[in-house]
């Protein structure tokens, strides 16, 4: 719910701009990465993975580059909409678990 | 398919309390996880379990039990409630393992311990 925006970096985007989210991982031998969406109230859903050897992945609207040198990772939201406001979070995965980020909230005015 | 279903939504518990947090999946996901979601503090995994019978500790383990009896369900209980414990849990599963493509997560229990 809100209280998951509490103390969050937050970004402000116009409806129809280009966002970036950008995140950066801890251990240079996760081996996969992923972008969850969390809207309020609800469960974080995932948008896009990509596996480290690659450095971009595009899907529907979306992007995803890793640069893996600086364990850095950013999604790319192309023509950004109102129902994209929402806490988004990277998450990184060394065999059987997941590691999250602490979320970046993305608020988009109309 | 209900996808992954979380029982209670809500839940007020006294310090010192026990209860049990439940989750199922339909989708005959060999893996389930719990984890807590404080403000400012992101997602933080609990315990997680690989398939029916095993069990393994995430970051955040002490308080909580799980276990894995069926691959349907994996229930997460507190023994003795502290307020340290009030947060927002989710439980997700993914077909393998974590890193083998999407984790479908729960709606959330929301716990307060007073």
């Amino acid at each position: 719910g809100e209280s998951v925006g509490l103390h969050l970096p937050t970004l402000s985007v116009q409806e129809g701009d280009n966002s970036i989210i950008n995140c950066a991982y801890s251990n240079s031998a996760s081996d996969y990465f992923i972008w969850y969406k969390q809207e309020s109230g609800k469960g974080p859903q995932f948008i896009i993975d990509i596996r480290s050897n690659m450095d971009k992945r595009q899907g529907q609207r979306v992007t995803v580059l890793l640069n893996k040198t600086v364990k850095h990772l950013s999604l790319q939201i192309a023509a950004t909409q109102p129902g994209d406001s929402a806490v988004y979070f990277c998450a990184e995965s060394l065999y059987s678990t997941l590691t999250f980020g602490k979320g970046t909230m993305l608020l988009v005015s109309p | 398919n209900a996808g992954v279903t979380q029982t209670p939504k809500f839940q007020v518990l006294k310090t010192g309390q026990s209860m049990t947090l439940q989750c199922a999946q339909d989708m005959n996901h060999e893996y389930m996880s719990w984890y807590r979601q404080d403000p400012g503090m992101g997602l933080r995994l609990i315990h997680y379990s690989v398939g029916a019978g095993i069990t393994d500790q995430g970051e955040v383990p002490n308080g909580y039990n799980v276990s894995r009896s069926t691959t349907e369900d994996f229930p997460l209980r507190l023994l003795s409630a502290a307020p340290s414990q009030t947060s927002v849990y989710f439980c997700a599963s993914n077909i393998m393992t974590a890193n083998t493509g999407e984790l479908f997560f729960g709606e959330g229990s929301r716990l307060t311990v007073l």
